[in-house]
């Protein structure tokens, strides 16, 4: 069965700082790879995806991914991080065992941001 | 273009009763799922729906139900509540195919059990 880890459950950056948010997947085949962000009280909003061709993914608000097969990974990079970038991170896998009918989601990571 | 609306946003419940979400996908999107959301649990899968047809369902006891009529919005039925049931649900509509197009999330609907 598939599975998302995502080993940090808090990271602070500083405005201005880099960030690094990690997604390791469980998977026998080429998953399909979703970041979303979820800020307080609100649903899901989707960042970037991967399915295939090239590993480094650019999506919405500054944000790209890298895939990496052989670490199983799938991290969230952002060269410059602003104070409304705080929110809740998900990062989740589709399975084509499923016809990629539901993602299975990490536990996310909540990013806060120091002035 | 519209985006999911999931009605209603806030929900209080009585243990024991019944309750009944609404989901209304994005236009031209047929595929509507279904997600909940807890700080214990995180985000679990529900159900999938596809033209009036439920395709996939996750581990839920049979409390859980849903449906799709023919204009793809989407309803999910809650019976005999239980203040575990106490979550945000999240409905997302997506093509056919949702893991090539991606998946688009409502604002969830807040239940509370008491």
């Amino acid at each position: 069965a598939q599975s998302v880890t995502q080993p940090d459950i808090h990271i602070t950056v500083s405005e201005g700082a880099s960030l690094e948010l990690r997604c390791n997947y469980s998977y026998g085949a080429t998953p399909y790879l979703f970041w979303y962000v979820q800020s307080p009280g609100q649903g899901l909003q989707l960042l970037l995806k991967y399915f295939s061709g090239d590993t480094l993914v650019q999506g919405i608000k500054g944000f790209e991914a890298e895939f990496k097969r052989s670490q199983s990974s799938f991290n969230l990079r952002k060269p410059s991080v602003h104070w409304s970038d705080a929110a809740e991170y998900f990062c989740a896998v589709g399975a084509v065992n499923t016809g990629f009918q539901k993602l299975v989601f990490g536990t996310g990571t909540r990013l806060l941001v120091s002035p | 273009k519209a985006g999911v609306t999931q009605t209603p946003r806030y929900l209080i419940k009585t243990r024991g009763q019944q309750v009944t979400l609404s989901c209304s996908p994005i236009s031209g999107h047929r595929s509507v799922s279904w997600y909940q959301q807890t700080p214990g649990q995180g985000l679990q899968f529900l159900f999938e729906y596809f033209s009036e047809t439920q395709r996939n369902k996750g581990n839920f006891p049979g409390r859980f139900s849903g449906r799709q009529f023919s204009n793809s919005r989407s309803e999910m039925n809650v019976s005999t509540l239980e203040l575990g049931d106490s979550a945000l649900y999240l409905c997302a509509s997506s093509l056919p195919g949702g893991g090539n197009y991606g998946y688009t999330f409502g604002s969830g609907t807040r239940l509370t059990v008491v």
